[in-house]
């Protein structure tokens, strides 16, 4: 079974500072992708970043990098140089093809407050 | 514009009054997806589809129905609807190019369940 693991509830983050989301997952597919999304308080779903499992290099999207350690099963989000509207809750996602590709499942999120 | 939308945006209905949330594209995107938000339960997949007629069920497709008869609508129906279904839904479709997948959801729709 799939599994999808963030195990920051909340943290803070100064202005400008980098910060790092961790995610974890476990599955037993050689082929997988994972997600990351944002979900400011309006309460859209807004998605960050893409990485297959076989991507020789780490996903980069402006300045949301994806750090991809495939050993260790992490796929952690790092947000360079944050904003103000960076605050908001960050979820992670795998999508395995173990029973079909088009499952999605979704770690329990990371509240970030940016702080001036 | 890309975008996905989702009507109605906010809906209160009664138990057992049969309801169609609308899911449209205007990508031409093969997948589609339905999901749940709820406090403490997160983001739950309920349905998704691969393309026109081929649907499959998420996590969570119990009191759900959808179709895919056209490929930029995905309608969520449903058919008795219960107070544990009060939740945020949001409606994303997909694309795929040469490796790299881009995820497009709709604005969400807010259902209470009285």
């Amino acid at each position: 079974a799939q599994k999808i693991t963030q195990t920051q509830p909340g943290m803070f983050v100064q202005e400008k500072e980098a910060v790092t989301l961790d995610c974890t997952y476990d599955t037993s597919d050689p082929s997988y992708g994972l997600f990351w999304y944002k979900q400011p308080s309006s309460g859209e779903m807004i998605f960050l970043i893409y990485q297959g499992s076989y991507d020789q290099q780490n996903a980069t999207e402006g300045r949301y990098s994806l750090n991809f350690q495939k050993a260790r099963k992490s796929a952690n989000l790092v947000i360079s140089a944050s904003q103000l509207g960076d605050s908001a809750m960050y979820f992670c996602a795998m999508r395995g093809a173990t029973d079909s590709w088009g499952k999605l499942q979704f770690g329990a999120g990371t509240q970030v407050v940016v702080t001036p | 514009e890309a975008q996905v939308t989702q009507n109605p945006r906010y809906l209160i209905t009664v138990t057992g009054k049969k309801l169609t949330v609308t899911c449209s594209q205007n990508m031409n995107h093969e997948y589609m997806s339905w999901y749940r938000q709820d406090p403490g339960l997160g983001l739950r997949q309920i349905y998704y589809s691969m393309n026109v007629e081929v649907t499959d069920k998420g996590d969570v497709p119990e009191g759900y129905k959808v179709s895919r008869k056209e490929k930029r609508n995905f309608p969520l129906i449903l058919e008795s609807p219960s107070p544990n279904q009060t939740s945020l839904y949001f409606c994303a479709s997909s694309s795929r190019i040469r490796g790299r997948e881009t995820q497009y959801f709709g604005p969400g729709t807010r259902l209470l369940v009285l």
